[in-house]
């Protein structure tokens, strides 16, 4: 499994746009990238997933360089309710143990 | 999260005590995940099974811990024996396949928060 590497807390004013970046170096060719997102006492919710270059939703934008070697989640003007722990997490499709690290804790300020 | 529903949402177990969570998968659900979530912490996969059928169980204690999803009914994650360390969130998931790409994501219920006195 890829491990890796995105910033442990993040604040951010509201109606700014938010991107965490996560790092995972040792990506493998058949990885899928995977965000969710985690309000205190609830489970993770499945936000975005892409494979490479720019996926986007109705909730955010997942941007994939070409070595796939990072990835950058971004919010669009953030509200005080996106206030959550961010997760990236990164594995091969077939894969069902989700692997996730300490996510990234955004806190948006009004 | 709505879907996947656990209950109990809080359970307060003493040491030495049986714990047992239940999750009933999203509709057309046929695989299960269970993990558990330390304070500050991420999610710990545990255990993925199908229908009468563990599949993978690899996360879980060897001792005390079991799990199940019967043909009929909720899974059920058994904790016996319960200790301080038991205490924890636990988590389920379910998905219309396994994997968890190709538009395929798990997803989670809200959890059962279990606490050991």
């Amino acid at each position: 499994l890829a491990k890796t590497t995105q910033p442990i807390s993040m604040d951010s004013y509201e109606g700014q746009e938010v991107n965490i970046t996560c790092s995972h170096n040792n990506i493998a060719t058949n990885d899928y990238i995977t965000w969710y997102q985690q309000f205190p006492s609830q489970g993770p919710r499945f936000i975005i997933q892409g494979y490479k270059t720019k996926v986007t939703n109705e909730v955010a934008s997942l941007f994939i360089p070409a070595d796939r070697k990072s990835s950058t989640l971004s919010l669009p003007r953030v509200s005080l309710s996106d206030t959550a722990v961010y997760y990236c997490l990164v594995g091969d499709p077939g894969s069902y143990q989700l692997t996730f690290g300490k996510g990234t804790k955004l806190s948006v300020i009004p | 999260n709505a879907g996947v529903m656990q209950n109990p949402r809080h359970l307060v177990r003493r040491r030495g005590q049986e714990a047992r969570l239940r999750c009933s998968p999203m509709k057309g659900h046929s695989h299960v995940y269970w993990y558990r979530q330390l304070p500050e912490e991420g999610l710990k996969f545990m255990v993925y099974l199908q229908k009468e059928n563990i599949i993978d169980e690899s996360g879980m204690p060897k001792e005390r811990f079991s799990a199940e999803f019967p043909k009929e009914g909720p899974s059920i994650l058994r904790i016996q024996q319960v200790v301080r360390g038991d205490s924890a969130a636990y988590f389920c998931a379910s998905s219309p396949a396994s994997g968890t790409g190709d538009g395929q994501p798990q997803h989670f219920g809200d959890g059962t928060r279990l606490s050991i006195l």
